[in-house]
């Protein structure tokens, strides 16, 4: 299987759930980032890895605790969650060398539903 | 803080007609510009990437322009085609290692036929 991988597809879960969303890259890239899209705003960037070590924490809450294990996988575990944090969850990742062409390569995204 | 803003948010268009996207950004202190596209619940496909030093990059009927020290990009599309229908994102890179993405919130795009 080629490009970045995300599973599960869809996920509804409660507020005392706790639950994890994995992100698979075959690309050979140094660097992984996850995502969350909200509907009518931008694309936030939650967190970035670069060589298997967070360089970004973008303000996010502890409820989101990210995990890079390898420089090919990346997992956002996920515990008591809000209704607010219902969105698109996407990964990617890039070569990571710094280059001005460094282009990110996008997952199909994790659609999460919190009840 | 870079902001990015894309106009308009919507657009409608007969099939085979040219059209333009607007992107612009607040922070000239880029190192490039991309354009993604996205389709409904999917992942986002990179469509062109210009770098601070470049003035424009052109992909079969696309065709994107840089203009650094006024903040502003655009994405033309030549013979617009149903298979175009789709959220067009814009993106400002920041130096470092890893990419660091801002994006603007997009324009939906529905060509018709």
């Amino acid at each position: 299987e080629t490009g970045v991988t995300q599973t599960p597809r869809h996920l509804v879960m409660g507020m005392t759930n706790k639950k994890s969303l994995k992100c698979e890259q075959h690309l050979g890239h140094n660097a992984m980032y996850w995502y969350k899209q909200s509907a009518k705003k931008p694309l936030e960037l939650m967190f970035v890895y670069s060589l298997e070590e967070r360089v970004e924490n973008n303000s996010v809450p502890s409820r989101f605790s990210p995990e890079c294990p390898n420089s090919s996988h990346l997992f956002l575990h996920l515990h008591t969650l809000q209704p607010e944090d219902s969105a698109l969850y996407l990964c990617a990742s890039s070569l990571g060398r710094g280059g001005s062409t460094d282009t990110q390569y996008f997952g199909p995204g994790t659609r999460l539903t919190v009840l | 803080k870079q902001e990015v803003t894309q106009i308009p948010a919507a657009l409608s268009v007969p099939e085979g007609e040219n059209l333009v996207l607007n992107c612009s950004f607040t922070d000239s202190a880029i190192y490039n510009l991309q354009w993604f596209r996205q389709d409904p619940g999917k992942g986002l496909t990179s469509l062109l990437l210009i770098q601070s030093s470049q003035r424009e990059q052109t992909s079969g009927r696309l065709n994107a322009s840089l203009d650094k020290s006024s903040g502003r990009s655009t994405l033309y599309i030549a013979a617009s085609q149903p298979g175009d229908s789709a959220t067009y994102l814009c993106a400002v890179r920041h130096g470092g290692t890893a990419s660091k993405l801002t994006f603007g919130t997009g324009t939906r795009l529905q060509v018709t036929l």
